[in-house]
């Protein structure tokens, strides 16, 4: 069964555009950790952020911002004001104690931003 | 930059040979985790080493072994290559034995069978 639905397969935007993918997870465990994470055009898979499933603080960190809200087991992840360096695609991961914490990723999203 | 790296960047081999990948960890990670990403299969957990031992196994194919040295990077051996090897390796690192601590992954190697 998919634990973590990235429903997005492409988005496409023009520069300077704020773009938002989704991402839905399924556990039934309270205790559980989140992750994005990205990978650009030259392939290597870079750590974005880390979340752990008792803290649902929305986070922002320079042009980038994330939204979790467990009462739709949702973890999504603005691009404000997207460049044409953030065309990757972006991966949403889960780890949780049903699957032995290996990390189950989604089926990423990839984003393009034209200039 | 993450710290981890694997050699080769690039590997082309024929059905039924076999290859060693390698990666080095970064500095101070005990655990180094393969992952496989294919067009089909997406990214895929293969196996943990944490600090030379098997930790975690994952969807590893009994073809595929793995092993961590004392110097801590590790080897991953893919055996009786099929064209459905194809795919895209990544070894990651991470601190402690937890998987769900942050891994950092290296660049990949990229294997194609002919």
């Amino acid at each position: 069964a998919q634990k973590v639905t990235q429903a997005q397969t492409e988005i496409s935007v023009v520069e300077k555009e704020d773009v938002t993918l989704d991402c839905v997870y399924e556990t039934r465990d309270t205790t559980y950790y989140l992750f994005w994470y990205k990978q650009p055009p030259s392939g290597e898979l870079v750590f974005l952020i880390r979340r752990n499933s008792f803290d649902e603080q929305n986070e922002i960190s320079g042009r980038y911002s994330w939204n979790f809200q467990k009462s739709t087991s949702s973890f999504n992840f603005t691009i404000t004001a997207s460049q044409v360096v953030d065309s990757a695609v972006y991966f949403c991961a889960l780890s949780d104690p049903s699957n032995d914490y290996k990390l189950s990723f989604g089926a990423g999203t990839t984003v393009t931003v034209r200039a | 930059d993450s710290g981890v790296t694997q050699t080769p960047k690039h590997l082309i081999t024929a059905t039924g040979q076999r290859v060693t990948l390698r990666c080095s960890p970064r500095s101070g990670d005990l655990s180094v985790y393969w992952y496989q990403q294919s067009l089909d299969q997406g990214l895929q957990f293969l196996i943990q080493y944490y600090n030379g031992e098997e930790r975690a196994k994952g969807n590893i194919l009994e073809r595929f072994s793995a092993q961590q040295f004392p110097d801590l990077h590790s080897e991953l051996n893919l055996s009786s290559l099929e064209l459905g090897d194809s795919a895209l390796y990544f070894c990651a690192s991470s601190r402690g034995s937890w998987l769900q601590e942050t891994q950092y992954f290296g660049p990949g190697t990229r294997l194609l069978v002919l």
